[in-house]
């Protein structure tokens, strides 16, 4: 069964600086992997997805993240946080493109001025 | 393009009533939807896949009878939440995938409270 980690539960960052959200999956083939934020008491939003080729793929918002086979990582990036990035991302999972979603547990990203 | 409503955003019932919850594709047809389920401050659980015209495939330890879910055209699928208990209290989410290319797009959500 595919799974997903998100190790860090909280991430506080300062205005300006960068960011960088962890994600480790577990599955056994190629894996279709996402990214998405929730702002509070929404929906989801798609920031970005691989489903294959150049390994570092560029998302909305000016995030981008980098898919690592070996590390069995997907993390996720933005050179400057604004502070409208104040929400909740999701990593997430699936066996192909627009099958079921696996999701991590979340990383709550806070923004400090 | 590729919107999905939920209908309503925000429900409080009371228990052992029923409540129904839509959700639609607007601009596109969804021959499969999803929903999935969040408690506060937890992530997304999916509780069932739903295929336009057949029955709702659900996931492990979700009780179909007490979920019930209807996807009777193309653009609609509808959670149904029967005899609603507090402990059914959550923010349920729907998403819909576009076949041409290949994509979930998730609904707003419905937060859900039962008294």
């Amino acid at each position: 069964a595919q799974s997903v980690t998100q190790p860090d539960i909280h991430i506080t960052v300062s205005e300006g600086a960068s960011l960088e959200l962890r994600c480790n999956y577990s599955y056994g083939a190629t894996p279709y992997l996402f990214w998405y934020v929730q702002s509070p008491g929404q929906g989801l939003q798609l920031l970005l997805k691989y489903f294959s080729g150049d390994t570092l793929v560029q998302g909305i918002k000016g995030f981008e993240a980098e898919f690592k086979r070996s590390q069995s990582s997907f993390n996720l990036r933005k050179p400057s946080v604004h502070w409208s990035d104040a929400a909740e991302y999701f990593c997430a999972v699936a066996k192909a493109a627009g099958n079921k979603l696996t999701f991590g547990g979340g990383t709550r990203v806070l923004v400090k001025p | 393009g590729a919107v999905v409503s939920q209908h309503p955003s925000r429900v409080i019932c009371k228990s052992g009533t029923s409540v129904k919850i839509e959700c639609r594709s607007l601009d596109f047809q969804a021959t499969t939807m999803f929903w999935y389920r969040q408690f506060p401050k937890k992530s997304l659980m999916l509780m069932a896949t739903s295929n336009e015209g057949s029955k709702a495939t659900y996931e492990q330890g979700v009780e179909k009878d007490k979920f019930l879910i209807n996807h009777a055209s193309l653009t609609l699928s509808t959670l149904t939440v029967t005899s609603a208990h507090p402990e059914d209290s959550s923010f349920y989410i729907c998403s819909a995938r576009d076949p041409p290319r290949e994509e979930q797009y998730f609904g707003p959500g419905t937060r859900l409270t039962v008294t």
